[in-house]
């Protein structure tokens, strides 16, 4: 099984603040990389796929990168709507797997 | 839109067989280009994969989760089950469906989950 890494597995924020969180797999993935927001009660969202392309209706101070092993997701400037958490995928082999989740909070 | 709806009982006992439904709206289940998934959240822990199945009825299972874990699609009824069998307190989880597009293998439709406790 691919392991995923993230980190941090935490974080506080201000609102405006430029934050990456980081995705470590544990062997190449390529870019089969995607990436989630969770919130309590609410459906799951897919912000991006495949390392960098954006889900639609997502914001664009999102964004994403990497290859191979190493990933990161950035949010430009934080919003409130934004804290949450976080977490990536890999979809390069089965079993599907991943990373533990970033939570971010207010500051 | 696609939508997606998770339905069933939110307390099992020890042993029982947990069984969940997904219902979708909105579009076919008999879709190309698309895999139907679970997965679930045990109490504040992170994501975990239980399978996944196309709409031919070829699937894909955690191996952890292998020997006790069905996945099946009704096209008659559009919508997907999940049955858990000798089901334990570590199968408390919020369970999740959720549309994945073949390729990426991301996940871009989520039902909002059920919670199931297992508990006497």
């Amino acid at each position: 099984d691919i392991q995923m890494t993230q980190s941090p597995s935490s974080l506080s924020a201000s609102v405006g603040d430029r934050i990456t969180i980081t995705c470590r797999a544990s062997q190449s993935i390529s870019t089969y990389l995607n990436w989630y927001q969770l919130k309590p009660g609410k459906a799951p969202q897919l912000l991006i796929y495949e390392t960098s392309s954006l889900q639609s209706d997502v914001p664009s101070r999102f964004s994403g990168s990497g290859s191979g092993t190493d990933f990161t997701l950035t949010i430009s400037s934080l919003q409130p709507e934004d804290f949450a958490t976080y977490y990536c995928q890999q979809g390069f082999s089965s079993p599907l797997t991943f990373g533990g989740g970033t939570k971010v909070e207010i500051k | 839109q696609v939508q997606l709806q998770e339905s069933g009982p939110g307390l099992v006992k020890p042993s029982q067989t947990l069984s969940l439904t997904c219902t979708v709206s909105g579009g076919s289940i008999s879709s190309g280009g698309y895999f139907w998934t679970w997965i679930r959240q045990h109490p504040g822990k992170g994501l975990e994969w239980i399978g996944y199945i196309y709409y031919s009825g070829s699937t894909y299972y955690s191996p952890s989760l292998k020997s006790r874990v069905t996945i099946s699609v009704d096209t008659s009824k559009n919508h997907l089950s999940l049955k858990l069998s000798s089901v334990t307190a570590a199968d408390t989880a919020v369970y999740y469906c959720a549309r994945g597009i073949r390729g990426h293998y991301g996940m871009d439709v989520w039902g909002q989950g059920t919670t199931v406790t297992v508990s006497s």
